[in-house]
């Protein structure tokens, strides 16, 4: 089973709008992080934002946030304002406390346009 | 600061050829990772060190593949024999600890013909 699906290969959002990118994780380690990174045309890895499975609230940093449902095993990234310079991949990623410890897990990613 | 640097930035090579590809960490960062991108895909873990530790190997994909760092800093990734399938943007990442967000390098782009 994958530990990590993106469901959107593609989405598009009109310039200055909001978006939601969706994740979702299968795991069984009660310690885990969730990562989201952005992959521009350039291809490298830009972190985005972290969040814990014991953090209390959800994570937010400048215009991203996660929308972390635990029970629900999801953990969406929400981009408000979207602006030209968002247009490229996102990746969800996670790292389990102890069966993945060592790595990171990705998911197959979704490619996003933003239209002026 | 600086961030993770790797070089070449493009490596275009025949098939059978030996490829070593460089990852310079962020200072001070003890946890090293070599991850594989192939075309269009996500990210497939390769290796990992943590300082003097024995590193990781559990995702290198043969016994092709091999990394080794030196004094704790420098990695450098080395491919035997390459083949087709080898091409790929190979992504270094490093962080201060096993258990902080990693930071990502530019990646190098190899082409096998």
């Amino acid at each position: 089973a994958q530990k990590i699906t993106q469901t959107q290969p593609g989405m598009f959002v009109q310039e200055k709008e909001a978006v939601t990118l969706d994740c979702t994780y299968d795991t069984s380690d009660p310690s885990y992080g969730l990562f989201w990174y952005k992959q521009p045309s350039s291809g490298e890895m830009i972190f985005l934002i972290y969040q814990g499975s014991y953090d209390q609230q959800n994570a937010t940093e400048g215009r991203y946030s996660l929308n972390f449902q635990k029970a629900r095993k999801s953990a969406n990234l929400v981009i408000s304002a979207s602006q030209l310079g968002d247009s490229a991949m996102y990746f969800c990623a996670m790292r389990e406390a102890l069966e993945s410890y060592n790595k990171l897990i990705f998911g197959a990613g979704t490619r996003l346009a933003v239209h002026p | 600061g600086a961030g993770v640097s790797q070089s070449p930035s493009n490596k275009v090579t025949e098939k059978g050829k030996d490829v070593e590809l460089r990852c310079d960490p962020i200072s001070g960062h003890t946890a090293l990772y070599w991850y594989r991108q192939s075309l269009g895909q996500g990210l497939e873990f390769l290796i990992y060190f943590q300082g003097n530790s024995a590193p990781d190997k559990s995702g290198l994909p043969s016994d092709r593949f091999s990394a080794e760092r030196t004094g704790g800093s420098v990695s450098t990734l080395t491919i035997q024999r390459t083949q087709q399938e080898d091409s790929a943007v190979y992504l270094c990442a490093s962080s201060s600890t096993r258990e902080e967000t990693q930071y990502f390098g530019p990646g190098t782009r190899l082409l096998v013909l």
